[in-house]
């Protein structure tokens, strides 16, 4: 079955503090992509990052930076100095080869950064 | 350039009633996806479109339809509200045409609100 965990229902944080959200997903595809997705309040879920399968390298992207490990089937997400911008809730979201093409998203994790 | 627009923001409805979204892809986006994200269910695929015609629906009953026009902007119907149904839509829209692959990024428009009491 495809599926994508997120296990963070909420993490809390203050401003300026590094913080970490993870993302668990299961397979049986060998090509497959991963991506994260920002939901802010307004509701609109923003694309921030898209991964295939055969791409292990890290990313880096300003304060935002995604760690892709196959052999953990994990996807976790790093935001460097958090701000209260930051604030929204986080989808992982797999996608792969058949003839569906919909994304499967985990639940979310809702991060609240204080100032 | 212009993102996914939907319409309307708010709908308010009442059980029994039909309600019909709205929603304006990308330009030159040829794909149209509807999800659900409704209050503890997260998000749930509802429907799939792509040059005019209906690819791929979701676990939803067949009151939830919809169609895509030529201009690939799409509408969805949902018939027979169901107090259940109260629930944020969101319409992406992808760039497929003859390249359909999953690697395509899906855009997201803020999403019809829709509340039935």
């Amino acid at each position: 079955a495809q599926k994508v965990t997120q296990a963070q229902t909420e993490i809390s944080v203050v401003e300026k503090e590094d913080v970490t959200l993870d993302c668990v997903y299961e397979t049986r595809d060998t090509t497959y992509y991963l991506f994260w997705y920002k939901q802010p309040p307004s509701g609109e879920l923003v694309f921030l990052i898209r991964r295939n399968s055969f791409d292990e390298q890290n990313e880096i992207s300003g304060r935002y930076s995604w760690n892709f490990q196959k052999s953990t089937s994990s996807f976790n997400f790093t935001i460097t100095a958090s701000q209260v911008v930051d604030s929204a809730v986080y989808f992982c979201a797999l996608r792969w080869m058949d003839s569906s093409y919909k994304l499967i998203f985990g639940s979310g994790t809702r991060l609240l950064v204080r100032p | 350039e212009a993102g996914v627009t939907q319409s309307p923001t708010h709908l308010i409805k009442t059980r029994g009633q039909q309600a019909t979204l709205r929603c304006s892809p990308i330009s030159g986006h040829t794909s149209v996806y509807w999800y659900q994200q409704a209050l503890g269910l997260g998000l749930q695929f509802l429907l799939w479109y792509d040059e005019g015609e209906e690819r791929n629906r979701g676990n939803f009953p067949p009151r939830f339809s919809g169609r895509q026009f030529p201009n690939y902007s799409s509408e969805l119907n949902v018939n027979a509200l169901e107090l259940e149904d109260s629930a944020l839509y969101l319409c992406a829209s992808s760039l497929e045409g003859s390249g359909l692959s999953p690697k395509n990024i899906q855009y997201f428009g803020a999403g019809t609100r829709l509340s039935v009491l």
